[in-house]
């Protein structure tokens, strides 16, 4: 079956814009992650939505990053006034459900920003 | 404090020259440990998931055992495919943790 997907999968942006990442999660799936990979680093936790419950946005590093998910599938990954070290691999994963701890990846969003 | 340190960093091997990359680990209430295999420009690929003391899981040239403080990625007679970085992880009451992954490359 069809895994995650995400787009873009590569996104050239200029220092204080807005950029957009989306994901789709594998279907059937409830609970959708969002990580970052910068170069030389582990992968660090961003958000992470569970069914209709609230997100746990303990991992965001600053107020310029946001996420929403819609219908309890597609989710959107918005970072605002885009600065340098924003720059990374932006990775979204998703799993069957809270019980299930296995969760499976997409080919990621390479993000530069000049 | 969850945590994850991977060893070796990176590991050159021959082709057919059978080695294993460790991964220790410090969690409260382990509900799993992973390993990822990640080729460059991609997203991270499921191996395994381990969740008890003694746990073995295998497919093809891989072997992944667990212990109550570390878990070893063995590879058997590896091929030059199997170059690539593996990613250990390991989920606590909080969040999945990474560790920095082993970047192995396999000589033919």
């Amino acid at each position: 079956g069809a895994g995650v997907s995400q787009s873009p999968s590569n996104k050239v942006t200029e220092k204080g814009k807005d950029v957009e990442l989306r994901c789709d999660p594998i279907s059937g799936h409830t609970a959708l992650y969002w990580y970052r990979q910068s170069l030389g680093q582990g992968l660090e936790f961003l958000i992470y939505f569970q069914g209709n419950s609230a997100p746990d946005k303990s991992g965001l590093p600053s107020d310029r990053f946001s996420a929403e998910r819609t219908g309890g599938s597609v989710s959107t990954l918005t970072i605002q006034r885009t600065q340098q070290e924003d720059s990374a691999v932006y990775l979204c994963a998703s799993k069957t459900g809270a019980r299930e701890e296995t969760q499976y990846f997409g080919p990621g969003t390479r993000l530069l920003v000049l | 404090e969850d945590q994850v340190t991977q060893s070796p960093e990176a590991l050159r091997l021959q082709e057919g020259e059978s080695s294993s990359l460790n991964c220790s680990y410090t969690v409260s209430g382990l509900r799993g440990l992973f390993w990822y295999r990640q080729d460059p420009g991609k997203g991270p690929e499921f191996l395994f998931t381990l969740y008890s003391a003694g746990e073995e899981k295998e497919k093809e040239r891989l072997k992944a055992t667990l212990t109550k403080k570390e878990s070893f990625l063995h590879i058997t007679a590896p091929k030059p495919e199997d170059s690539a970085t593996y990613l250990c992880a390991v989920q606590g009451a909080q969040k999945l943790v990474f560790g920095q992954g082993t970047r192995l490359t396999i000589n033919p």
